[in-house]
């Protein structure tokens, strides 16, 4: 596709449930980035996979939440039993790899937990 | 390590004033350093990045950053705001250090009165 795209847009959940975010980076891109984005806050790093090395892992705030990358195609965030504070936008971006290349972010999903 | 501090988290200007805005990083090797716009509602999208080519980097909608290593600044500014800047800035860093992850400021609100 011409951009990241991101699904769904809006996910309304219930506190407890598990919720599956997906994210379709640009074609060719071995980068691909996940974030998280609470109201008014800066964007604060979740999981990062570059090509077929091992993600990184090091953002993601608890075991609930996981991600997997089929390749240097699809990639798919689950949160698991979501609480209140998991409330807020999660972008997706992916790049060229290399030092200095431009991350293309997607318009992101935004989770509410009730 | 590395790590981005954007002073402010509001600025307010008056339409066809001078827009500055605030970015201070740190890391421990020569860095990527870029800005990033986001509109209400929408994902990030890039305005400029600075990659070691010319420390003053024009970018797109009239604005330009300065790369001072001396000062381990890139503030981001233009010369005449437009009702239409306003909008959620952000700064961000990568570099070997962190793995080529880009590390985000906490964001920069530019507010243009009429």
């Amino acid at each position: 596709g011409a951009g990241v795209s991101q699904s769904p847009s809006n996910k309304v959940t219930e506190k407890g449930k598990d919720v599956e975010l997906r994210c379709d980076p640009i074609s060719g891109h071995t980068a691909l980035y996940w974030y998280r984005q609470r109201l008014g806050q800066g964007l604060e790093f979740l999981i990062y996979f570059q090509g077929n090395s091992a993600p990184d892992k090091s953002g993601l705030p608890s075991d609930r939440f996981s991600a997997e990358r089929t390749g240097e195609s699809v990639s798919t965030l689950t949160i698991q039993r979501t609480q209140q504070e998991d409330s807020a936008v999660y972008l997706c971006a992916s790049s060229y790899a290399g030092g200095g290349t431009e991350a293309f972010f997607g318009q992101g999903t935004r989770l509410t937990v009730v | 390590a590395q790590s981005v501090t954007q002073l402010g988290s509001h600025v307010s200007v008056s339409e066809g004033a001078l827009v500055l805005l605030r970015c201070n990083y740190s890391s421990s090797v020569p860095p990527y350093l870029f800005w990033y716009v986001q509109y209400p509602n929408q994902g990030l999208q890039l305005l400029l990045k600075y990659t070691s080519a010319a420390t003053l980097v024009k970018g797109i909608n009239g604005f330009e950053a300065e790369f001072k290593k001396s000062e381990t600044s890139f503030h981001l500014t233009k010369p005449s705001a437009h009702m239409s800047d306003a909008a959620e800035y952000f700064c961000a860093v990568s570099s070997s250090g962190g793995s080529y992850i880009p590390t985000f400021g906490r964001g920069t609100s530019l507010i243009v009165h009429p």
